[in-house]
């Protein structure tokens, strides 16, 4: 069963330009989320999500990033006109939980993002 | 709001020593679940240990185990015998159903040196 799966693992790019961050989650989870992570510090919250619908983005900021998870393909955090604050590890992480069950949170491993 | 507090931003042991992480947090809610988890140098987050608020028996997965002392919100991770190989970043993390969504929320991290 493959992990969770996040791409590229290293993205650079120049001021102004957008990112997009992809994200499969383990088979069966149907819950995303997506941390940023800055060198040296924990993880922050940005987003949840689940199948088509945004749960909590109460840590994402209002301007430049959006994320969604559609029905068919990966989750996608967007980041439009980035700016050199934008550069650190961003991290997706899905979960199995249910009514009956309730899960950790199963990590990709990051996409560290570059802006020069 | 549900908050999760480790007041060791770093600590150091010897190898094959014993070593405890705290962890506290603060919530009103009676059922929720408790989390450690692990980043080494690579930046992989990796679930070391998980206790359940409603069992009152500690986790424990080989060399890990807990204290949870659910009056105090308390949640300490110990390792026995450290080894070289746990030198990481470890992250106390609390997590809590509501209608369906599951709020995840991690402390700042400690950062671990196990020395040779």
């Amino acid at each position: 069963n493959a992990g969770v799966m996040q791409n590229p693992r290293h993205l650079v790019r120049r001021r102004g330009q957008e990112a997009r961050l992809r994200c499969s989650p383990m088979k069966g989870h149907s819950h995303v989320y997506w941390y940023r992570q800055l060198p040296e510090e924990g993880l922050k919250f940005m987003v949840y999500l689940q199948k088509e619908n945004i749960i909590d983005e109460s840590g994402m900021p209002k301007e430049r990033f959006s994320a969604e998870f559609p029905k068919e393909g990966p989750s996608i955090l967007r980041i439009q006109q980035v700016v050199r604050g934008d550069s650190a590890a961003y991290f997706c992480a899905s979960s199995l939980n249910s009514g009956t069950e309730n899960s950790p949170l199963h990590f990709g491993n990051g996409t560290r993002l570059t802006v020069t | 709001a549900q908050t999760v507090t480790q007041s060791q931003p770093e600590m150091s042991v010897q190898e094959a020593e014993t070593v405890t992480l705290s962890c506290t947090y603060d919530t009103s809610e009676n059922n929720y679940y408790l989390f450690w988890y692990k980043q080494p140098p690579s930046r992989q987050m990796i679930l070391v240990i998980r206790q359940e608020a409603y069992k009152q028996q500690n986790a424990t997965e080989n060399r890990f185990s807990v204290n949870f002392q659910k009056a105090a919100k308390s949640f300490s991770l110990k390792i026995s015998d450290s080894q070289l190989g746990d030198t990481a970043m470890y992250f106390c993390a609390f997590m809590m159903a509501n209608a369906g969504t599951y709020k995840y929320i991690f402390g700042t991290g400690t950062r671990l040196k196990v020395l040779a």
